[in-house]
């Protein structure tokens, strides 16, 4: 069964501080993952990973994916109080049929406090 | 902007009462989804439609039904809401191709159910 672990599920921080929001998984027919930001609305696109060890980055976010040790990371640097949200990790996996739904994890739910 | 677009933002309907919801996109493209997200919980999918081709989720109630009339067009009909069903529903959309599909899906503001 596949299974995607987001650690921690909280984090509370201050501004200016640096954070690192894991996702871990055990995912049959792998396809990409994708980290999505979901404040009190849809989640929005942050990015999608498909090579291993390959960063990618906007701005004060960064993630980068180990598909050996089947984990992602993502980072945001120099926190704001509009970092607040949930943060989800989803993956997409390849059944052939060329269009396949994201599966999501719970979540990370991180506040920074001014 | 091309965007997607879902109606009504808020829909409050009656235990039993059958209740359509609604999303269009302008970004044209031949995939669209429906996920339901109940609170603090993570979207779960419930079904795609690649152009014309329904997919549905082995685990969707079939209480829950979609229509595609056109590639703009998504409806989520809810032929008898229970309680559980109150949520919030989300449309999103992508790029789909059948050598494989890596294009991220962009999602409407979401729809939230409240029965009563």
């Amino acid at each position: 069964e596949d299974k995607v672990v987001q650690s921690p599920l909280s984090l509370v921080v201050h501004e200016g501080d640096t954070v690192t929001l894991n996702c871990s998984y055990e995912v049959t027919n792998f396809r990409s993952l994708l980290w999505y930001k979901q404040e009190k609305k849809a989640p929005t696109f942050l990015f999608m990973l498909t090579s291993s060890g390959i960063e990618k980055k906007s701005g004060r976010l960064s993630s980068i994916l180990d598909k050996k040790e089947l984990f992602s990371i993502l980072n945001i640097t120099a926190t704001q109080t509009g970092d607040s949200a949930v943060y989800l990790c989803a993956f997409k996996m390849y059944s052939g049929g060329g269009a396949d739904g994201l599966t999501f994890g719970k979540g990370t739910h991180l506040i920074i406090q001014p | 902007d091309a965007m997607v677009i879902q109606n009504p933002r808020y829909q409050v309907t009656q235990f039993g009462k059958p209740v359509t919801l609604s999303c269009s996109q302008t970004l044209n493209h031949n995939v669209m989804y429906w996920y339901q997200q109940k609170s603090s919980q993570a979207p779960k999918l419930l079904f795609h439609y690649y152009d014309k081709d329904f997919n549905n989720e082995a685990d969707t109630p079939d209480n829950f039904q979609s229509r595609r009339p056109n590639t703009s067009f998504c409806f989520l009909d809810i032929r008898s809401p229970g309680l559980g069903d109150a949520a919030m529903y989300l449309c999103a959309t992508s790029r789909g191709s059948a050598r494989g599909f890596y294009n991220e899906q962009f999602f409407g503001p979401g729809t939230r159910l409240t029965v009563l």
